[in-house]
């Protein structure tokens, strides 16, 4: 089976600290995705990666970077944390062009800030 | 852009019984597939069933079936003989086929289904 680990289930962080949330999957896949939910709201897109080293912006990316030095590893990077980013992180990943349509999440990282 | 709405923030049904949420989205293309998610409160995205827009036969995964509309842009999902442990919030999806996902998926902003024994 296929595995998409994100490093923290729960995690309270200070605000203006630099905070990072790791993601990794084990079956080389090409796609990674991070996604923000809140209540009400649904999932929003914050930044996808289609290979190493590339980055395309998702709906949301202000305040937030990622990076991707390694294909299995999808870094989210929140430079100085503010309270309006408390909110549950779901990382995903997928691999074209066989299964395109398959998305495989993590079990998220619900951020807390303080 | 696509946007996917969900009507329904919540519904509560009795345990046995057929529930039907509702799910609507806009696009301008042509090709894409529709998902329904599921999410207890363990948090795990678990898909329940997809459908590609190309195929006119609603898709069926077991008690869950959908009644997808192309022309309308409607895709609601029927679970029948609703269980205790459909208790989740679900989520409708939409991908566009061309680009090889690499866009991801369009969320709708949920329902939260209770299934009351």
């Amino acid at each position: 089976d296929v595995k998409v680990t994100q490093s923290s289930r729960y995690l309270v962080k200070r605000t203006g600290e630099k905070v990072f949330l790791e993601c990794v999957q084990d079956m080389d896949h090409e796609n990674m995705f991070w996604y923000r939910q809140d209540p009400g709201l649904g999932l929003r897109l914050i930044y996808f990666s289609y290979d190493v080293k590339m980055k395309e912006k998702g709906d949301i990316p202000e305040g937030y970077s990622v990076s991707r030095e390694k294909k299995e590893r999808f870094s989210l990077i929140l430079e100085s944390a503010s309270t309006n980013q408390t909110s549950m992180y779901l990382c995903a990943s997928s691999t074209p062009p066989r299964n395109i349509e398959k998305l495989f999440f993590g079990s998220g990282t619900q951020l807390s800030v303080l | 852009a696509q946007t996917v709405t969900q009507s329904q923030p919540e519904m509560s049904v009795q345990e046995a019984e057929t529930v039907t949420l509702s799910c609507t989205y806009d696009t301008s293309e042509n090709n894409y597939y529709l998902f329904w998610y599921k999410q207890p409160p363990s948090r795990q995205m678990i898909l329940v069933i997809r459908q590609e827009a190309y195929k006119q036969q609603n898709a069926t995964e077991n008690r869950f079936s959908v009644n997808f509309q192309k022309a309308a842009k409607s895709f609601s999902l029927k679970i029948s003989d609703s269980q205790l442990g459909d208790t989740a919030m679900y989520f409708c999806a939409f991908m566009l086929y061309s680009g090889g996902g690499a866009d991801g998926l369009t969320f709708g902003k949920g329902t939260h289904l209770i299934i009351q024994p």
